[in-house]
């Protein structure tokens, strides 16, 4: 089975500049999230999805950052401009559900893509 | 959270050796914990989960260890192997927000 798909793996950009990234979960996952993580950081949330509904954004720049799920199920991050400081890695996960449910269906465990790694000069 | 900027925790190790990494942990109201482990260039992956009723989990080659009292946990892996070489991070959950928050990683290097 296919993990979590993010495309594209390595993105260039000059400042002002729009980027988006894609992602593709695991099939039958119906949460989905879109962390940042800056170099040598640990991930931070960016916004999580309950199917198409954007149920935890508060960490989103909302004034250059939007996210979008259609249909619920993959998933598009947009930055508009890109500033210097939007350089990094842009993680999605997915898991089954919310939460982390009981420790035998362990429901919530999260399942990374590899990255999309974002440089703006 | 907390940074430590380009600087994180570096621990090496010789193959074959037990690793110990520490972490320590901000929210005593958490209920749950998990130990990611990253490879260069790739997303992070589940290793092993503690839940606050228990004080120690085992797996296979790893250990998760944890201290309520002092707001601690710690991942012991046993036999240490090259592969294991990588950023290790905590992270817990917050039932309040239901957020998964990580914590700052540690570099795991294992000399040959």
């Amino acid at each position: 089975e296919a993990g979590v798909v993010q495309s594209p793996r390595y993105k260039i950009i000059e400042k002002k500049q729009p980027v988006a990234f894609w992602c593709n979960p695991i099939s039958g996952h119906n949460t989905l999230y879109w962390y940042r993580q800056n170099l040598g950081q640990g991930p931070e949330l960016l916004i999580r999805y309950e199917n198409e509904e954007a149920v935890d954004d508060s960490q989103l720049p909302k004034d250059r950052f939007s996210a979008e799920r259609l249909k619920g199920v993959d998933s598009t991050l947009k930055i508009q401009p890109a500033e210097l400081g939007d350089s990094a890695v842009y993680l999605c996960a997915s898991s089954l559900g919310p939460g982390f449910g009981t420790s035998l269906t362990r429901t919530g465990e999260l399942f990374f893509g590899e990255g999309s790694r974002l440089t703006v000069l | 959270g907390e940074s430590v900027g380009l600087h994180l925790p570096t621990l090496s190790v010789q193959e074959g050796d037990n690793s110990i990494i520490n972490c320590a942990y901000s929210n005593s109201a958490s209920d749950y914990f998990i130990w990611y482990k990253q490879e260069s260039g790739k997303g992070p992956q589940f290793i092993i989960d503690i839940r606050s009723n228990m004080d120690k989990r085992q797996g296979q080659r790893v250990t998760v260890l944890l201290n309520k009292t002092v707001k601690h946990l710690s991942l012991q892996i046993a036999a240490t192997q090259p592969g294991d070489s990588a950023v290790y991070f905590c992270a817990e959950f917050m039932e309040y927000g239901n957020k998964l928050v990580f914590g700052a990683g540690t570099i795991l290097r294992v000399k040959s």
